[in-house]
């Protein structure tokens, strides 16, 4: 079994469409949670932070539920360039641990 | 940009090769961790180089090999290449080993043939 495991995709929707990412990370020793965003052959990029209490930037929403060891992010009002793959990460240590990505395109 | 630079960007081996990469990690930054990144998978841990000593290793051979320099520079080496090592190797600075957050480079493709 995967340390961090997402549904790989692809999600497609069109502009203005609200889309959900899940996540199910295995250790419950994991320390910290993150979504990261990696643009076709570029590096991985740090979107936003995840906490129990659930946090927010923007259009973007992450949940953490400790004790379904479960992570979400939503995505509201999509835009063309939010078209990406999107890594839910824990973290172990110094160690951060990658799920495989989630791709989503976002269509005219 | 995160300021963390990476070189070669690419490079094309052979089985059986040798393999240096090379890492600048972001100012005032002292731990680096390595990333090998195969086509349609996330990032798995290699190891990480808190001044200049090894502070964890996933699950990789003895044949990945590191260094970090007293400027927390880091080298990865990789001996006796194989074809599965064909992946996009990334290093990530942080300001501490304790620091939750990591600043990608943009990362090495390494083909190997």
């Amino acid at each position: 079994r995967k340390e961090v495991e997402q549904d790989p995709g692809p999600f497609n929707v069109p502009e203005g469409a609200t889309v959900a990412f899940n996540c199910t990370y295995s250790n419950s020793a994991s320390q910290s949670f993150f979504w990261y965003r990696q643009d076709c052959r570029k590096e991985p990029k740090l979107l936003m932070s995840v906490y129990s209490s659930g946090n927010e930037d923007g259009r973007f929403t992450a949940q953490l539920n400790r004790a379904s060891q479960y992570i979400s992010l939503l995505i509201r009002d999509s835009k063309l360039s939010d078209s990406a793959t999107y890594l839910c990460v824990v973290k172990q240590g110094g160690k951060l641990i990658f799920g495989q990505g989630t791709e989503l395109s976002v269509k005219p | 940009e995160t300021g963390v630079t990476q070189s070669p960007t690419h490079l094309i081996k052979t089985r059986g090769q040798q393999v240096t990469l090379r890492c600048s990690s972001q100012s005032g930054h002292n731990t680096v961790s390595w990333y090998q990144q195969a086509l349609g998978q996330g990032p798995q841990f290699i190891f990480q180089y808190y001044r200049e000593e090894e502070n964890g290793r996933g699950n990789f051979p003895p044949r990945f090999s590191g260094l970090q320099f007293p400027n927390y520079s880091s080298e990865l080496n990789v001996n006796a290449l194989e074809l599965d090592d064909s992946a996009l190797y990334l290093c990530a600075s942080s300001r501490d080993r304790g620091y939750n957050e990591q600043f990608f480079g943009p990362g090495t493709r390494l083909t190997v043939l």
